[in-house]
């Protein structure tokens, strides 16, 4: 079936660090791939998403690039900001199919520290 | 900026009560889908419209939840009676009809039963 598996957290870094968040996936087909944010007390945000292998989505500084061979969409920033602390979640939307569900991982927790 | 509503944002009820959230789309958003997120998990669909109609409530535990969307503008997710692990945050996302655009989330109902 059709899953994601993403890095558990907390993840704590220093302000103007290097963040990487792993996220891999078992699909069948041609899966869209996203990372959605949530900051606290909010609903979740679309953060970017890539629709085809080899594609990168970015967005704000982050950046992921759909990996078929590996089956991944890691996200990475080169340099965080003590507001990019969130909750970030990678998820997959089937390839065809009648609905348009999105599936998630369990989420990964970032703390920027100044 | 157009918002997806969510009422109530808390909710505690005591196990064997009903329950009911409603939930506001975007203006113009033909496709409605309300989630479930226990803590420490990601989203997992419970069902998704497209109008009025049902298209996907396959995860929905229909001996207990119901979902309407009767004018195929807002929806009223209900849960009767309430146990225990149903306590969840419950999320209502709205998109524009077609798998090529995004879903927007509204902020959730964080539901406590006791």
């Amino acid at each position: 079936g059709n899953s994601v598996t993403q890095m558990e957290g907390p993840v704590t870094l220093s302000e103007e660090a290097f963040l990487t968040i792993n996220c891999t996936y078992t699909a069948t087909g041609y899966p869209s791939l996203f990372w959605y944010v949530q900051y606290p007390g909010e609903g979740l945000q679309l953060l970017l998403k890539a629709t085809k292998a080899d594609d990168k989505g970015s967005n704000k500084g982050f950046e992921a690039t759909y990996r078929k061979e590996t089956t991944s969409f890691h996200l990475e920033k080169g340099s965080v900001q003590v507001s990019d602390s969130a909750v970030y979640f990678c998820a997959l939307r089937p390839y065809g199919g009648a609905t348009n569900k999105l599936i998630f991982g369990t989420g990964t927790l970032l703390a920027v520290q100044p | 900026e157009a918002e997806v509503a969510q009422s109530p944002r808390y909710k505690i009820t005591e196990k064997s009560q009903a329950v009911a959230f409603w939930c506001d789309p975007i203006s113009g958003h033909a496709t409605l889908y309300w989630y479930r997120q226990i803590l420490g998990q990601g989203p997992e669909l419970l069902v998704q419209f497209q109008d009025e109609s049902v298209v996907d409530d396959s995860q929905l535990p229909k001996d207990r939840f119901s979902a309407e969307r009767l004018k195929g503008v807002d929806s009223t997710l209900k849960i009767q009676p309430a146990e225990l692990g149903d306590s969840a945050m419950y999320l209502c996302a709205s998109s524009r009809y077609g798998d090529s655009y995004e879903q927007y989330f509204g902020p959730g109902t964080r539901l406590t039963v006791t």
